[in-house]
């Protein structure tokens, strides 16, 4: 079980395009889901927590209006980076947990990942 | 400010043993998790340590010493498919996910 997909796997994209990458859970409710970014030999670099039908939290340095992220129900977020630019390119991966509570951890279950080049 | 280390690179034998390290400073303590990433995926999970001691799962175990900061991720009968990076993560106070850098790790025949 707490299957996580991802959609689409890799995107090549010309500069200033927006790209919409899909972060389904499969068999479970994801109250919460994590935005990742990881570039070539670095650690996973938290984008932004969201929550089913709540604006996202986003962590420092990470442009809201160039990453929009919509989590609007307990089975799918979506991450849209708009105006791509080369920079942008890179390896971004969700995650989601079961439930929620400000009292206990809950284990994250990766989705794949989705490879973003930008030309 | 938070932090974790772990070392950047390790290499080892096929069969053998190898110890990966990890140490952290973080505001708080809520457990922490060791993930296997292979090149071009996503982390999966392994473990999950909050009380000191060692737990072990199959071929791998991990151990965790809170008033350390320290914890091991213990591979045993290395395989070549055992090749990938592995990453400490700790939950702080806030119940946030912070994560180390990753070692990768070179299993040889």
């Amino acid at each position: 079980g707490a299957v996580v997909s991802q959609h689409p796997s890799w995107v090549i994209c010309k500069s200033g395009t927006s790209v919409k990458i899909e972060c389904r859970s499969l068999d479970f409710q994801a109250t919460t889901m994590f935005w990742y970014r990881q570039f070539p030999k670095q650690s996973l670099m938290l984008m932004a927590t969201s929550n089913e039908g709540s604006k996202a939290t986003y962590e420092q340095g990470v442009e809201k209006d160039k990453f929009l992220i919509n989590h609007a129900s307990l089975t799918l977020s979506t991450l849209t980076v708009t105006s791509a630019h080369p920079e942008d390119s890179s390896f971004y991966i969700c995650s989601a947990t079961g439930t929620g509570g400000s009292e206990t951890y809950n284990e994250q279950f990766f989705g794949p990942g989705t490879r973003l080049t930008v030309l | 400010g938070q932090n974790i280390d772990q070392p950047t690179e390790m290499t080892a034998t096929e069969g053998a043993i190898v110890q990966i390290n990890c140490t952290y400073q973080t505001s708080g303590f809520n457990g922490l998790f060791w993930y296997q990433q292979h090149a071009g995926e996503a982390p999966t999970f392994l473990s999950y340590n909050v009380l000191d001691g060692l737990e072990e799962k199959g071929r791998f175990s991990s151990f965790l010493s809170r008033s350390k900061g320290y914890s091991y991720l213990l591979l045993k009968e290395l395989q070549m498919k055992d090749s990938a990076s592995y990453l400490c993560a700790v939950v702080d106070s806030n119940y946030q996910l912070i994560w180390g850098a990753g070692t990768k790790l070179i299993i040889k025949p």
